[in-house]
């Protein structure tokens, strides 16, 4: 089973500086099957990047996704007030077929 | 535009069923595998089950044998029977969208229906 751990569990920034969120996989994933969500409290998550660098419609590019093999990376440029929020990896695995999340960074104003 | 509409959460007690649904639109339904998606405070989100367009079905190890997807295309409606149900599985459930092609991601998810199991 790969597990997905995402560091930091917590990340306090203040709006206009950049975020760099971690993403670590236990062994080598295929860089297309890792995605990053959003959630805001009460929400559902909402997908901001597949194949871990491609963003999805309407993201803003100030999000970018990056890495390969076990080392994944979420960067936010310039924090906006509305980018706090809880943030999460997810990747597939064919064998056998399931998906798997990490724990989840947490990202609050400072 | 692409919506996801779940029902059927509630209380109910160790051991017993629950139903729930989800109701799709502003997609072709019978083209997609979709998924069942949990959350729970102390565990996260946690991938339940997929089926797919053509009526595979996926389930994680903690739930096999007693949770059952289905999908009714006439009607655009996406199906989880769980049965002999466990405290365990409190959580809100979200039904979600998967991609098409080969790159596997969620695309929509709808808002979510709570899963309750007390005595």
């Amino acid at each position: 089973e790969i597990v997905l751990t995402q560091s930091p569990g917590t990340l306090s920034l203040s709006p206009g500086e950049r975020a760099t969120l971690s993403c670590r996989a236990s062994q080598s994933v295929s860089s297309s099957s890792l995605a990053w969500y959003q959630q805001k409290p009460g929400q559902a998550p909402r997908l901001l990047i597949y194949g871990a660098s491609s963003r999805a419609t309407d993201i803003p590019d100030r999000f970018s996704g990056s890495g390969s093999g076990t080392d994944f990376t979420l960067t936010i440029s310039r924090l906006e007030p509305e980018d706090f929020a809880v943030y999460y990896c997810q990747q597939y695995v064919s064998s056998p077929p399931g998906y798997t999340f990490g724990q989840g960074t947490n990202l609050q104003i400072k | 535009e692409v919506q996801l509409l779940e029902s059927g959460g509630g209380l109910v007690q160790p051991g017993g069923s629950l139903r729930l649904s989800c109701a799709a639109s502003g997609f072709t339904f019978s083209s997609y595998t979709m998924t069942w998606v949990r959350q729970t405070p102390g565990k996260g989100l946690e991938w339940v089950s997929s089926i797919t367009s053509s009526g595979g079905t996926y389930y994680t190890d903690s739930v096999k044998g007693r949770f059952s997807i289905s999908r009714d295309n006439s009607k655009n409606t996406l199906h989880l029977q769980m049965d002999s149900l466990r405290d365990e599985d409190t959580a809100v459930y979200y039904c979600a969208k998967r991609s098409a092609g080969s790159v596997r991601y969620f695309d929509y998810w709808g808002q979510g229906t709570l899963v309750t199991v007390s005595s």
